[in-house]
Formats: C-alpha cells, sequence, structure tokens
C-alpha cells in the first residue's frame, strides 16, 4: 500500500467547509483511496473511497488531483459532531493500514 | 441491519492473567478482521479472517495471542498471558465480501483493555 501523509491536526469553524489534505505520491494506478474517521471513544467508520473520479455521497466529497498524488476530503457543513480523527489510505486490495490520521477540531 | 457487536466493553486485567475478547459481526460477512489500537495510534491489523479461515496473521505476536473463528460466524481474540504493553482498544471490523477492493469495513465499538 501506498504511503499517505496527512497534517496531524486541523481547526474549522462550525459551519463551514473543511477540507482536510492527504498526499499519497507513490500511488499506484490500481490502488484507491479511502477515507475513514474515528469519533472519540467509537471504531473507525467510512466516509467515501474513490479511484480517479472525484466523488460524493452524503457525508464528503473525495477530490482526487489528476496526477492522483493527492487529495481533500471536503465536509461541506461541519457539525460539532464531525470533530473525530481523519484517516486518508490508499490500499490495493481489502486491506486498511492505518496512519496517524489528522485531528480535525470542529470550533463553535 | 445490526451493527458489528464486541464484548466486553472495558477489561481491566493484571500482568501476566489471560482475558478474551468476543465479536460478532454482521450477519453474512464472509471477512473478519482483528485490531489493537494503542493510545494516540491508528488501529492496526492483528487478523485476518475469510469465512473460517485465517488470512493474515503476520503481526498478530503469536506466543501470546490467538484468535479463532468458529464457523465462519463469531470469533475470540485471546492473550494469555498478558503483559503491560497490550493496554489498548481491541476492535473488530467486517466485510462482506472476499478480496473485494472496493468492500468498506464496518467496525464494531471495541473493547478496552487495561493491563496493570
Amino acid at each position: 500500500d501506498a504511503k499517505t501523509t496527512q497534517p496531524p491536526s486541523m481547526d474549522c469553524a462550525e459551519g463551514r467547509a473543511a477540507n482536510l489534505p492527504c498526499n499519497h505520491s507513490t500511488i499506484s494506478g490500481n490502488e484507491y483511496v479511502y477515507w475513514y474517521r474515528q469519533i472519540h471513544s467509537q471504531g473507525p467508520q467510512y466516509i467515501i473511497h474513490g479511484l480517479k473520479n472525484n466523488e460524493t455521497n452524503e457525508m464528503a466529497s473525495l477530490i482526487i488531483t489528476e496526477d492522483r498524488k493527492s487529495s481533500t476530503l471536503i465536509l461541506p457543513h461541519a457539525t460539532l459532531r464531525d470533530t473525530a480523527v481523519y484517516y486518508c489510505i490508499a490500499t490495493l486490495d481489502d486491506k486498511i493500514i492505518f496512519g496517524k490520521g489528522t485531528r480535525l477540531h470542529i470550533l463553535p | 441491519e445490526a451493527g458489528v457487536a464486541q464484548s466486553p466493553r472495558y477489561k481491566i486485567i493484571e500482568k501476566r492473567q489471560s482475558v478474551a475478547f468476543w465479536c460478532n459481526p454482521i450477519s453474512g460477512h464472509a471477512t473478519l478482521y482483528w485490531y489493537q489500537q494503542i493510545l494516540g495510534q491508528g488501529p492496526k491489523l492483528l487478523i485476518q479472517f475469510q469465512n473460517n479461515g485465517v488470512v493474515d496473521d503476520s503481526q498478530l505476536p503469536k506466543d501470546r495471542f490467538s484468535a479463532e473463528r468458529l464457523k465462519g460466524v463469531d470469533s475470540t481474540l485471546k492473550i494469555q498471558p498478558a503483559k503491560l504493553e497490550d493496554s489498548a482498544v481491541y476492535l473488530c471490523a467486517s466485510t462482506p465480501g472476499i478480496w473485494v477492493s472496493t468492500d468498506t469495513q464496518y467496525f464494531g465499538p471495541g473493547t478496552r483493555l487495561t493491563v496493570l
């Protein structure tokens, strides 16, 4: 699996869009980019994944650069409940290797 | 749809004691994973089952950890004897398919183990 790099922490004002970056410069052509998040005292929760195209679901949008070396997870209207650690993973198969993620603080 | 169930939620033991954790995956899910999450770190995969067979246990400390998945449904993870460094949250996850790269993993709430 390709190594991913994320900032250790970020702040976002409540109601604003939260943009979480991820660098995966060594990603191979058939590795997917996954995002999970982990709210305090809970197990990780799947958010979204993509291969080449941008993706959107009811939780978030995933923007993948054309060269696929980086991506951005966008939470369009952050709420206090979005406070969590967000993990970006690049994987070829069903195995997930978690890094330390980005701790997102939503500020009231 | 019921989620992944784990028990107990919390466990405190003395070092050198034994402990067991139980996981019931989502009904029909073929693949089951156990992770260890030490405070401040991301989860680390310990073992992966497909149905009742072990696919990957390369990160499992086999001198003290064991796991089984009887009948391809429930699973137990055991530590015997426990060490201080085993203090962590133990997470169970499941996915519907086998070797499906786009399968998402569904996680249980975890068992928080404290070894004194």
